[in-house]
Formats: structure tokens, C-alpha cells, sequence
């Protein structure tokens, strides 16, 4: 079993929806969780960190951990064509601190068509 | 845009050879780590390291190598490249916080 597995999609929606992603993990110990989006043939850029469960908003974006199902999502609001990307979900390994090792769900490839 | 820079941007090198990857990481951070990511797959951790000592390494053979210098910048090298090298290798630095990521070395192995 991966340690954070994520549905890699593609997703594909109209402009202006509500988009969910969502990836869930192994290990109930892990404390810090991340959202990253990824342009093709770019780095991964930060969107959303988080320590611990509940929601955490970011204009259109809101970040959601629930610990006691290991499950964690993403949300975006009035989704543009400029969202069109993979999003990454991630957490720190165990015995790390938080700038340790990240482990990596598979991305999820989201298209927001005009 | 991050203060992560990563060179050079595109590489293709020949089975057996050896490459070296530069990063340099942004103001005020003493954390790198490195990472390979396969088309259509999440990063892999490679390994970290912190004020020049290696502090953590994932799955990889020994053939993958690390420098960090002085000023926090690193390099990656890797040896005898295979055809399974073929990746986007990306840096990401970090100091008390979040990591965050260079634009990434894209390395085709032929």
C-alpha cells in the first residue's frame, strides 16, 4: 500500500465549477499536509499547508484535513482555465521535522475548459 | 515564483555517462532536498541536506551523489546513467517551513 495515494484522474470541468481533490494516507502519525500545483513542465508550486485537521481557507482554494479518516482534499472555487494543472498532495515522513522528507501522492491532472 | 534556480533547465546525456545538477536555493534557507519525477508520476525523494551534511536519503543507488556548499547552494550527480534517469529532477529548499520547489532539470537519457 502507498503511504498517500491519489486518483490521478484526469478531471475535467466547466469554468466556474467547485472542484474536490482528494488524497488519502496510510499512517494516522503524519502531522503536516501540503497541496502543490504543478504546470506542465514546471516545478511544483506551494498552495496550501496545513498541521493540523480542519479547513484552511486561501481565497478560492480551502484546504481540508481529516485525521481520523486519513483523508485529505482540496477545494477550488470558481474554477478559471488558468487552474488547469496537476495538483500534488503530500505530507512529511515520520521522524521529520517539517522540512523533512515529502512523500508524494500520484497528482491529479485537472482540466477547466472555458 | 520561488527564489529556487535550478541549471541547466534541459540536459540530454548518453547511457553510461555522468551529469551534474545545480541548485541554488533561496535567501535564508539551509535545507535541500532532491527529488525525480517520472512523467505522470509524484516526486520521488532522493535525498536532503542540511547546513553540507546529507540528512536523509530515499530509495536510490549509491551511483546518485550530493554536494551542498557554504551558501546552501547543492549539486546532484548521478553516474553510469540508465535509460530509467530519464526524469524531471527537481530541488526544493527550505528552513523552518514548507519546501519549496525550483522549475526543475529535465534529463534525457539516450
Amino acid at each position: 500500500q502507498k503511504e498517500v495515494e491519489q486518483d490521478p484522474g484526469p478531471l475535467s470541468v466547466p469554468e466556474g465549477a467547485i472542484v474536490s481533490l482528494n488524497c488519502t494516507y496510510s499512517n494516522s502519525a503524519f502531522q503536516y499536509f501540503m497541496w502543490y500545483r504543478q504546470y506542465s513542465r514546471k516545478g511544483p508550486e506551494l498552495l496550501m499547508y496545513t498541521y493540523s485537521s480542519g479547513n484552511k481557507e486561501d481565497g478560492r482554494f480551502t484546504a481540508q484535513v481529516d485525521k481520523s479518516s486519513k483523508y485529505i482534499s482540496l477545494f477550488i472555487r470558481d474554477s478559471q482555465p488558468s487552474d488547469s494543472a496537476t495538483y500534488l498532495c503530500a505530507t512529511v515522513s515520520l521522524g521529520s521535522s517539517n522540512t523533512g522528507k515529502l512523500i508524494f501522492g500520484q497528482g491529479t491532472t485537472l482540466q477547466v475548459k472555458p | 515564483e520561488t527564489g529556487v534556480t535550478q541549471s541547466p533547465t534541459h540536459l540530454i546525456k548518453t547511457r553510461g555517462q555522468q551529469v551534474t545538477l545545480r541548485c541554488s536555493s533561496q535567501s535564508g534557507h539551509n535545507t535541500v532536498s532532491w527529488y525525480q519525477q517520472a512523467l505522470g508520476q509524484g516526486p520521488q525523494f532522493i535525498f536532503q541536506y542540511y547546513r553540507e551534511e546529507e540528512n536523509g536519503r530515499g530509495n536510490f543507488p549509491p551511483r546518485f551523489s550530493g554536494l551542498q556548499f557554504p551558501n546552501y547552494s547543492s549539486e546532484l550527480n548521478v553516474n553510469a546513467l540508465e535509460l530509467d534517469d530519464s526524469a524531471l529532477y527537481l530541488c526544493a529548499s527550505s528552513n523552518t517551513g514548507p519546501a519549496f520547489f525550483g522549475q526543475g532539470t529535465r534529463l534525457t537519457v539516450v
